[in-house]
């Protein structure tokens, strides 16, 4: 089955520093790569999402890059504010089902 | 706006005791799936149906059955409860695999069930 590792596992940023999470993954008909955003106490949300026919995505100041023949995907945070501390869950699908990754913790540091 | 519900927040059950988790989602979703979420190790697939009466097994089926007797009702079913199933328990729903809209597999999320086998 699909194996997702995700990495760093903790990231403490600045306020307006970028944060960057990467998520390898190891099935390579994965072709569904999304990211969703756990704060404390709440339930996973989608923050954005990418197909393998697409090699970047943005949204604000969230974006995603995709590098299908290394397997491996990041998410990007530009502008980091205190709102984006949270737990970032990166996903993949060959079909049907999604594979998480292990999750990172994010702080935005005031 | 999606909307998945679970039956509670928190639950306590005892060693052995047969368990229930229900789902509920309201829009009209084929998918729907049930993780378990521990520390470090992400979201882990138990269960997922898609299709009323239909069942497929995730990644850690092993001490759980499922229900889908209605397209909007998927359970979760812990026949003996043991201490090492104590977790947070997410369902989750999608609309259609194949569906051509762009979020026919964005999966939503219910709030959680925080489970507790003494």
């Amino acid at each position: 089955g699909e194996n997702v590792e995700q990495h760093p596992s903790t990231l403490s940023v600045q306020e307006g520093d970028s944060a960057v999470i990467k998520c390898t993954y190891s099935d390579s008909a994965s072709n569904y790569f999304p990211w969703y955003k756990q704060e404390l106490g709440k339930r996973p949300q989608l923050i954005i999402d990418i197909r393998s026919n697409v090699g970047e995505k943005k949204d604000q100041r969230i974006a995603v890059t995709l590098n299908k023949t290394a397997k491996h995907f990041s998410l990007h945070i530009t502008e980091t504010q205190p709102e984006d501390s949270a737990v970032y869950f990166c996903a993949a699908s060959p079909r049907y089902k999604l594979s998480f990754g292990a999750g990172t913790t994010v702080t935005v540091r005031a | 706006d999606v909307k998945v519900t679970q039956s509670s927040r928190y639950l306590v059950k005892r060693t052995g005791e047969k368990v229930f988790l229900e789902c509920v989602q309201d829009m009209d979703h084929e998918n729907m799936f049930w993780y378990r979420q521990d520390p470090g190790l992400g979201l882990r697939l138990i269960y997922f149906s898609y299709d009323v009466k239909m069942k497929e097994k995730g990644d850690i089926p092993e001490g759980y059955s499922v229900s889908r007797e209605k397209k909007e009702r998927f359970s979760l079913i812990l026949e003996s409860a043991s201490t090492n199933q104590t977790s947070m328990y997410l369902c989750a729903s999608s609309l259609k695999w194949g569906d051509p809209s762009d979020r026919a597999d964005t999966q939503y999320f219910g709030p959680g069930t925080r489970l507790t086998v003494l």
